[in-house]
Order: structure tokens, then C-alpha cells, then sequence
């Protein structure tokens, strides 16, 4: 079974730009999460997907949004990048949720100068 | 208030002696209780969970953890470490009733030989 893909795994950008990043789940799991981790505050959770619908949201600015698509893979956006968004992004799938097993990516590595 | 609290930021040992992780976590409601682990630059891996069946749970790679609810400790055991045991280490907290999760800030284990 495929473990969950990141796309892409490293990015740089500029302060205001906006970037998408993109989750495939692994087959079956119908619940995908996002957490940013930096040295500075560790991991935290942005938000769940489950079938398509937001079911939890972390205290993240309304610039992390977030989609899921029916066949469950996922994409994060944040608009207007500041140097503080740099960090690495993680996806984690589960087949009931964030309060289960989850599996998680390798991450993508966001540079924000 | 739910938390989840890890005892130590870095715990180093050497080869071949015990590992002890310390986890304390606040809670009102009964949750179901995770160890991941973190090598540098890659996503987390499940070492092993507690869901409410046993209350010492065998995990991956000699890894044990002893769920002690009078405590409110989960703490994570090897009794012998090996040099590719140094990593990150992630005490997590999930709660199905609000499908939630609380991360521990992680515990750095390094080994020297």
C-alpha cells in the first residue's frame, strides 16, 4: 500500500506571494490533516478534512485555507506569505480521524524570504 | 483542561543502556494515547498507541509504553538503545468524542556511543 505523498517537497517564495501545497492520502483514508512545525513552536495543527467537509480547525489566520477533494486527496494554500510561514508542512491521513492512527508525509519544506 | 505534557525537551544515553520518555497528560475524558517518532527531515511514524485494551503496550523497534491512569502517564521505555533510536519523539493525545489531538512539545533523544 502507497504510504501519503507530498507534492511539492521543498518550495522558496517571497513575503506576499501565496503557495499550494498538495496531499495524497493513502487508499481508503477519508480523513486528511495539516500541521505546520517549526523549531520555535513546534507542531501545530491547521485543520481536518474528512469526506470533503473542514471538521476541525487549529488558531491558524483565515490566510491557511484548505480543500479536500473526493477522492480524498487534499490541498493547503496561504495567501500573502509572510517570513514567519516558513517551516515544514505535514499531511497525515486516517481512516476515522485525528483522534486515531494517522500516517503521516514527508512534509514539504516552505523557505519564505 | 486537556494538555499533554513531555517531562524532558532532550534525554540523551548511551548505546546499550535503557531510554525512559516521560508523558503526563491532563484530561477529564478517557483518550486514546500515541508515541510517534521523527527522524531529521522526515515525516512522523506511529511507534506505538494505547486505546483502552491493555495497559502496557508493545510498540515497534523494542519500544514500550505504560499507560497509568491514577498518573496521568504514559511513558515510553526501550530497555536497550541503539544509535539509530536517536530521533525526535512525540507524546499524543486524541480525543474521539471531540475528534481532537494535542501534540507534546517532543522529546530529542540522543545517543552517544
Amino acid at each position: 500500500k502507497a504510504g501519503v505523498t507530498q507534492t511539492p517537497r521543498y518550495l522558496i517564495k517571497t513575503r506576499g506571494q501565496q503557495v499550494t501545497l498538495s496531499c495524497s492520502p493513502i487508499s481508503g483514508h477519508r480523513s486528511v490533516s495539516w500541521y505546520q512545525q517549526t523549531p520555535g513552536q513546534g507542531l501545530q495543527f491547521l485543520f481536518e478534512y474528512f469526506s470533503e467537509t473542514q471538521r476541525n480547525k487549529g488558531n491558524f489566520p483565515g490566510r491557511f485555507s484548505g480543500r479536500q477533494f473526493s477522492n480524498s486527496r487534499s490541498e493547503m494554500n496561504v495567501s500573502t506569505l509572510e517570513l514567519g510561514d516558513s517551516a515544514l508542512y505535514l499531511c497525515a491521513s486516517s481512516l476515522v480521524g485525528v483522534y486515531n492512527e494517522q500516517f503521516f508525509g514527508p512534509g514539504t519544506r516552505l523557505t519564505v524570504l | 483542561a486537556q494538555s499533554v505534557t513531555q517531562l524532558d525537551s532532550h534525554v540523551s544515553v548511551s548505546e546499550g543502556t535503557p531510554v525512559l520518555l516521560r508523558c503526563n497528560y491532563s484530561s477529564s475524558y478517557s483518550p486514546s494515547l500515541f508515541w510517534y517518532v521523527q527522524h531529521p527531515n522526515k515525516g512522523l511514524q506511529l511507534l506505538l498507541k494505547y486505546t483502552s485494551a491493555a495497559t502496557l503496550v508493545k510498540g515497534i523497534n523494542g519500544f514500550e509504553a505504560e499507560f497509568k491512569k491514577s498518573e496521568t502517564s504514559f511513558h515510553l521505555t526501550k530497555p536497550s538503545a541503539h544509535m539509530s533510536d536517536a530521533a525526535e519523539y512525540f507524546c499524543v493525545v486524541g480525543y474521539s468524542s471531540a475528534s481532537k489531538i494535542i501534540f507534546g512539545s517532543g522529546t530529542r533523544l540522543s545517543i552517544r556511543p
